[in-house]
């Protein structure tokens, strides 16, 4: 059972530089997010989906775009790297409803020189 | 807005203590509360969850209770192990209108159970 599929798992990269981190799912989960998690700030929302087509910004979108073209995939897209996106970025899915139980994947630390 | 606050750590035990971590919310409706783990090197995952005001979650001998009166959703085991040592998230979800999908997590605490 693979779950929350998070590539890559470390990423080096230039100020300025653009990447995309990707993240697949393949429990049907109509729900996805993409948080960030930085000492001392615990995990902060970037983007969110509730389904394919629909997209929403969290509470730290500025420098990330987003798109959910199918149910399965939420790729994280930075423009233009900078030094203080330098993160641990971690991906979740869920189903909707309430108490619905997050799974998220394994993280991508990533370093902006 | 929606927010959690937790206790700042890091917390230090020794092994069979007894841990208690705060958590305390701020929430216009009436959200479900979630207690996550994190373990070294990992992503976060479920540990334990409640719905309703006085619903208790328990899972692995730690529990929280949902108190609505003091908006509260403490995390409590009685008799800690050095494998407990990872950090501790508070969460909480109101999964309606404006806030539809989204999952609001404190700032995490860590702990270290020493034997």
């Amino acid at each position: 059972n693979a779950g929350v599929t998070q590539t890559p798992k470390f990423q080096v990269l230039k100020t300025g530089q653009s990447m995309t981190l990707q993240c697949a799912q393949d429990m049907n989960h109509e729900y996805m997010s993409w948080y960030r998690q930085d000492p001392g700030m615990g995990l902060r929302l970037i983007h969110y989906s509730v389904g394919a087509g629909i997209t929403d910004q969290g509470e730290v979108p500025n420098g990330y775009n987003v798109s959910r073209s199918t149910t399965e995939d939420f790729p994280l897209r930075l423009l233009s790297a900078a030094p203080s996106q330098t993160s641990v970025y971690f991906c979740a899915s869920r189903r909707s409803g309430e108490m619905t139980e997050a799974f998220f994947g394994q993280g991508t630390r990533l370093t902006v020189v | 807005g929606d927010s959690v606050t937790q206790m700042e750590g890091p917390v230090t035990l020794s092994e069979e203590a007894f841990l208690t971590i705060n958590c305390t919310y701020t929430a216009t409706g009436y959200p479900s509360l979630f207690w996550y783990v994190q373990y070294p090197g990992e992503g976060l995952q479920l540990l334990l969850k409640a719905t309703k005001a006085d619903d208790k979650g328990s899972n692995k001998g730690f529990e929280a209770t949902y108190r609505k009166e003091t908006t509260s959703f403490h995390l409590e085991k009685g008799s800690v192990q050095v494998s407990d040592s990872a950090v501790y998230f508070c969460a909480l979800m109101i999964d309606r209108g404006s806030t539809l999908g989204r999952l609001y997590f404190g700032r995490g605490t860590q702990l270290t159970v020493w034997p």
